[in-house]
C-alpha cells in the first residue's frame, strides 16, 4: 500500500512568488491535513480537509490556502512568499474517524530566497 | 484546549542503555496521544498511539509508552538503545475540542543522541 506522497520534495522560490504543493493521501483516506515545520516554531497545524471541505484551520495568514479534490488529493498554496515561509511542509492523511492513525508524507522542503 | 509538553529538548544515552523520553499532556477530555519519530530529512513516522484501550502501548522498534492519567503523562521508553534510534521524537495529542478532526498538537520535540 503506497504511503502519503508529496511533490515536489525540494524547491526554491523567490520572495514575492507563489508556490503550490501537492499531496496524494493513502488510498481510502479522506482526511488530509497540512503542517509547517520550522526550527523556531516547531510543528504547526495549517489546515485539514475532509470530503473537499476545510474542516479545521490553524492560525496562519490568508496567504496560506488549500483545497482537496474529489479523489482526496490535496494541494496547498502560499502566495506572496516571505523569507519566513521557508520550512518543511508535511502532509498527513487518515481515515475518517477521530483517533485514527495519522500518516505523514516525506514532506516538501521550501526555501524562499 | 489540548497541549503537550516534552521535557528535555536533547537527551543523550549510551548504546544499550534505557531510553526515557518525557511527555506530559493537558486535555479537558480523554486524549488521543501519539509518539512520532523523525529521522534527518524525512517525514514523521508513527511509533505508537493511545486511544483509551490499554494504558501500556507497544509500538514499533521496541518502543512502548504508558498512559498515566493521574500524572497526565505519556512517557516513551525503550529498554536498550540502539545507534539507529538516534532521531528526533515528537509527542502529540489530538485536538478534540473542536468536533470531529484529525488535528494534532505537537510538543517541541526531543532530539535523542545515542553514544557508542
Amino acid at each position: 500500500k503506497a504511503g502519503v506522497t508529496q511533490t515536489p520534495r525540494y524547491l526554491i522560490k523567490t520572495r514575492g512568488q507563489q508556490v503550490t504543493l501537492s499531496c496524494s493521501p493513502i488510498s481510502g483516506h479522506r482526511s488530509v491535513s497540512w503542517y509547517q515545520q520550522t526550527p523556531g516554531q516547531g510543528l504547526q497545524f495549517l489546515f485539514e480537509y475532509f470530503s473537499e471541505t476545510q474542516r479545521n484551520k490553524g492560525n496562519f495568514p490568508g496567504r496560506f490556502s488549500g483545497r482537496q479534490f474529489s479523489n482526496s488529493r490535496s494541494e496547498m498554496n502560499v502566495s506572496t512568499l516571505e523569507l519566513g515561509d521557508s520550512a518543511l511542509y508535511l502532509c498527513a492523511s487518515s481515515l475518517v474517524a477521530e483517533g485514527n492513525t495519522i500518516y505523514f508524507g516525506e514532506g516538501s522542503w521550501l526555501t524562499v530566497v | 484546549a489540548q497541549s503537550v509538553t516534552q521535557l528535555g529538548s536533547h537527551v543523550s544515552v549510551s548504546e544499550g542503555a534505557l531510553v526515557l523520553l518525557r511527555c506530559n499532556y493537558s486535555s479537558s477530555v480523554p486524549p488521543y496521544l501519539f509518539w512520532y519519530v523523525q529521522y534527518p530529512n524525512q517525514g514523521l513516522q508513527l511509533l505508537l498511539k493511545y486511544t483509551s484501550a490499554a494504558t501500556l502501548v507497544k509500538g514499533i522498534n521496541g518502543f512502548e509508552a504508558e498512559f498515566k492519567k493521574s500524572e497526565t503523562s505519556f512517557h516513551l521508553t525503550k529498554p536498550s538503545a540502539h545507534m539507529s534510534d538516534a532521531a528526533e521524537y515528537f509527542c502529540a495529542v489530538s485536538d478534540r475540542g473542536g468536533g470531529a478532526t484529525n488535528k494534532l498538537i505537537f510538543g517541541t520535540g526531543t532530539l535523542l543522541a545515542v553514544q557508542p
